[in-house]
């Protein structure tokens, strides 16, 4: 079964910008990996940011933006808020299943 | 009001055997496809398990596969996840969730705990 990796941290300061990535052990993550972001925050259910690579839902802020960058899924935060600490899950889907990735978590100081 | 509730989760001795169940409501159930997905204490998810339409195509995880079983009723919302020789890793919140276009939509989830 494939590996996902997301980076395991990163830190953004209020307002900056930083850009999580999402790799598959396989080879590049395109397209046809429907690659989707979930943003879980202690004790919630996770929800649903971006789908199929770039499509954000109606209660995705627009500072959320996905995109495939360098041969990996790429979810970019730009305009950090306090209330964007969380952990960051990409997940993509092959023949053989769905993978999460191991999640990132996001500290916003 | 998209409801997906999940049941059945408790305590359970390694090796043993437990059902889950997730009502569904508020949304189309009968062509949507299915996810089990569990999320160990404060650890990533991982996703367990996928069923299509019609339970056409089931697919498993590596970690389970062979021990956990996907099915689901159409006459009556519901998904089910039937888990044997359970192992203490098994120790889990246990989530159903929509697939592609459903995707948004996960239940509360149940806790399962293997454990002596």
């Amino acid at each position: 079964q494939a590996v996902v990796t997301q980076e395991p941290s990163l830190t953004v300061s209020p307002g900056g910008t930083v850009t999580l990535t999402c790799g598959s052990s396989t080879g590049a993550v395109t397209s046809g990996h429907y690659p989707y972001w979930f943003q879980q925050k202690p004790g919630q259910v996770p929800t649903t940011l971006i789908y199929d690579t770039k499509n954000r839902h109606p209660w995705t802020p627009a500072r959320f933006s996905g995109s495939l960058l360098g041969g990996k899924a790429a979810l970019t935060l730009s305009g950090a808020q306090p209330e964007d600490e969380a952990d960051y899950y990409c997940y993509l889907f092959y023949s053989g299943g769905r993978v999460f990735g191991g999640g990132t978590k996001l500290t916003v100081l | 009001e998209v409801q997906l509730v999940e049941f059945g989760g408790g305590l359970v001795q390694p090796g043993g055997s437990l059902r889950l169940s997730c009502a569904a409501s508020g949304f189309a159930f009968v062509p949507a496809s299915m996810n089990w997905v569990r999320q160990a204490p404060g650890k990533g998810l991982e996703w367990i398990s996928y069923i299509t339409r019609g339970g056409t195509t089931i697919k498993y995880a590596d970690s389970v596969k062979g021990r956990f079983f996907t099915s689901r009723d159409d006459a009556k919302n519901t998904l089910y996840l039937q888990m044997n020789s359970l192992r203490v890793e098994d120790t889990a919140v246990y989530y159903c969730a929509g697939d592609g276009g459903n995707s948004q939509n996960w239940g509360r989830g149940t806790l399962v705990i293997v454990s002596s």
